[in-house]
């Protein structure tokens, strides 16, 4: 199946730096990611749409400014927590969907980046 | 409001009986549907993609089923194993294509 890789799984900062995860889509090309957001015992919910050349696209309540995405290649988007506070500690899940040529309309999620916030 | 309803937060059963989880939706007009397994710690991993067209679909010992007048899925794991043991996840696609998820079904099967 499709892999998306994920960087760093885990990081520790001090409040008031700012963090960058990768996302990566391996054996794929995706013009649309996502980004997500999971707190304990909880689900997962959309902080933003990802598309290539393009600006994001961020949910109700998302700082855009404060959760920077670009979406460089078709293989690459980034998400920088900028100014990271506590509160922003949590577990991030970035997306893929497969909808290129011979895609199948699935996403393909990476493992997740656990951010710690000090 | 768009919802989508998974049954109980935790579903306990022993090993090689057969599971089985609903996901309910309202206030949407799916194309597919789709389940995932989340292990702690880890992202979600697709398991299985259901279609409008499609009543029933399988993958080894996992089978879905898909209701768009009950506007239901059922997933079911035959033979469990204790390896089962995870959170599964219904998810519907928004009209952007990005995924709005149930909270997920507990399942702990134990030997």
């Amino acid at each position: 199946g499709a892999v998306v890789s994920q960087h760093p799984s885990r990081v520790i900062c001090k409040s008031g730096t700012s963090v960058k995860i990768e996302c990566r889509s391996l054996d794929f090309q995706a013009t649309t990611m996502f980004w997500y957001r999971q707190f304990p015992k909880q689900s997962l919910m959309l902080m933003a749409t990802s598309n290539e050349g393009s600006k994001a696209t961020y949910e109700q309540g998302v700082e855009k400014d404060k959760f920077l995405i670009n979406h460089a290649s078709l293989t690459l988007s980034t998400l920088t927590v900028t100014s990271a506070h506590p509160e922003d500690s949590s577990f991030y899940i970035c997306s893929a969907r497969d909808s290129g040529q011979g895609g199948t309309d699935t996403q393909y999620f990476g493992p997740g980046t656990r951010l710690t916030v000090l | 409001s768009q919802k989508i309803e998974q049954n109980s937060e935790a579903l306990n059963i022993q090993e090689g009986k057969t599971a089985t989880l609903t996901c309910n939706y309202t206030n949407y007009s799916p194309a597919y549907l789709q389940w995932y397994r989340q292990d702690p710690g880890r992202g979600p991993v697709f398991l299985l993609l259901i279609r409008e067209n499609e009543k029933e679909k399988r993958k080894e010992r996992l089978k879905v089923t898909f209701d768009t007048t009950l506007k239901q899925s059922l997933f079911h794991i035959t033979a469990s194993q204790p390896a089962d043991s995870a959170t599964y996840l219904c998810a519907l696609e928004n009209s952007g294509y990005a995924l709005n998820f149930g909270k997920g079904t507990s399942l702990l099967v134990t030997p």
